[in-house]
């Protein structure tokens, strides 16, 4: 079946530094989605990506939508004590009874 | 817009009890979907509902079941509950079946 490799597991940096995280496959994605979800909580959209080579931002997030439709990079600007959580990519295959395939997370701790 | 709700936040159960979960999706949703997530697991897919209908199907035993009413609204069943069952149990709606999902806050099921 499908699988998504999401890297890195966790991320330990200071408040104020960047982030990046991505997630890769070996099946091709019509779309990408990043999620973030705060403990005890739901995940949460951030980002949807729907055409390979897209770059949308949300604030001081970022997320691409690599050009072989078979990865996607997040990246986080002038991290803050809020952006802690477990980040989700989840890759969607359109015309398929498949169900999103979901990375299995990065941990992020912002130091403060 | 309201989100995806689900009810209870919190449950409470012991070995060998049942338990009923219930999710309203998103207004104007027809897709509900449900995932089990652990620390050690992360999202696990149970099932989705569309239209009434369970159209995909996770590798769960039997005693998850689930339904989804006219109104779109949907609940899920665990019966004789075990304690690897202890989880955050969460829906996610979408509008159709191969558009991006948006979670409720879950459900944390605790079995003594």
């Amino acid at each position: 079946g499908q699988q998504l490799n999401q890297s890195p597991q966790s991320m330990f940096i200071q408040e104020g530094e960047d982030v990046s995280m991505n997630c890769t496959s070996s099946s091709i994605f019509n779309t990408w989605l990043w999620y973030k979800q705060d403990p005890g909580e739901g995940p949460v959209l951030l980002i949807a990506l729907y055409k390979a080579g897209e770059l949308t931002s949300n604030g001081r997030l970022t997320a691409q939508f690599g050009i072989t439709r078979k990865d996607s990079f997040l990246n986080i600007s002038a991290s803050i004590p809020s952006d802690v959580g477990i980040y989700f990519c989840a890759g969607l295959t359109s015309g398929s009874a498949r169900q999103p395939t979901f990375g299995s997370g990065t941990q992020l701790t912002v130091l403060p | 817009k309201a989100g995806v709700t689900q009810t209870p936040r919190y449950l409470i159960k012991t070995r060998g009890q049942q338990v009923t979960l219930s999710c309203s999706p998103i207004s104007g949703h027809r897709s509900v979907s449900w995932y089990q997530q652990t620390p050690g697991q992360g999202l696990q897919f149970l099932f989705e509902y569309f239209s009434e209908t369970q159209r995909n199907k996770g590798n769960f035993p039997g005693r998850f079941s689930g339904r989804q009413f006219s109104n779109s609204r949907s609940e899920m069943n665990v019966s004789t509950l075990e304690l690897g069952d202890s989880a955050l149990y969460l829906c996610a709606s979408s509008r159709d079946r191969y558009n991006e999902q948006f979670f409720g806050p879950g459900t944390r099921l605790t079995v003594l």
